[in-house]
């Protein structure tokens, strides 16, 4: 079975400055890893994904995310943050043993100008 | 990527009445479809899985009474919330996957019962 953990429901950042989102999962076999954001009242659109290979993903909007083994995480990162980029941020985990995703808790992110 | 459309983006109905809640595959041929529920300030969780053709599997504590599921295309998938209460307002959200590497979500459906 897989899990996901966020740390830190609410994160602030000023503009311009540096976003890291916390994740950490738990699956027993080899994971496959996302990053999805939510705007107010839309559905989820993926910013990117691990699944074999390369294990530092590059998304879209500037986004990136490390897949670390031995940590057992996946923090998504961007340099310098934009107002665009306030919204609902979730982790999700699944493995090739199964069709379900499992979702973390969250974080919301502010973007301070 | 595929693209996923739920109608309506938004519903309010009163208590007692039920609501249907629509979810297309528009480019894609979908077995299987799957129905979130979200709650103000938390995370996804999921309700059901839809099988076209065949009965929905449902998460443990989801009512399947309250909440039928009809997949009778490889396109549309269908959510009815039955006998609506105002605890049953929530965000609910249609996906298709494309097995375990990708999810492709809907716009999603704010339900307001009154």
């Amino acid at each position: 079975a897989q899990s996901v953990t966020q740390l830190g429901s609410h994160v602030s950042v000023s503009e311009g400055a540096l976003v890291l989102l916390r994740c950490n999962y738990s699956s027993s076999v080899p994971p496959y890893l996302f990053w999805y954001v939510q705007y107010p009242n839309q559905g989820l659109q993926l910013l990117l994904k691990y699944t074999t290979g390369a294990t530092l993903v590059k998304g879209i909007n500037g986004f990136e995310a490390e897949f670390k083994k031995s940590e057992t995480s996946f923090h998504l990162t961007k340099p310098s943050a934009h107002m665009s980029d306030a919204a609902e941020y979730f982790c999700v985990v699944t493995a090739n043993t199964g069709n379900q995703f499992y979702f973390g808790t969250g974080t919301s992110l502010t973007v301070i100008p | 990527g595929a693209v996923v459309s739920q109608h309506p983006s938004w519903v309010i109905c009163k208590s007692g009445t039920s609501v249907k809640i629509e979810c297309r595959s528009l480019d894609f041929q979908a077995t299987t479809m799957f129905w979130y529920r979200q709650f103000p300030k938390q995370s996804l969780m999921l309700m059901a899985t839809s099988n076209e053709g065949s009965k929905a599997t449902y998460e443990q504590g989801v009512e399947k009474d309250k909440f039928l599921i009809n997949h009778a295309s490889l396109t549309l998938s269908t959510l009815t919330v039955t006998s609506a209460h105002p605890e049953d307002s929530s965000f609910y959200i249609c996906s298709i996957q494309g097995g375990w590497t990708e999810a492709f979500f809907g716009q999603g459906t704010r339900l307001t019962v009154v």
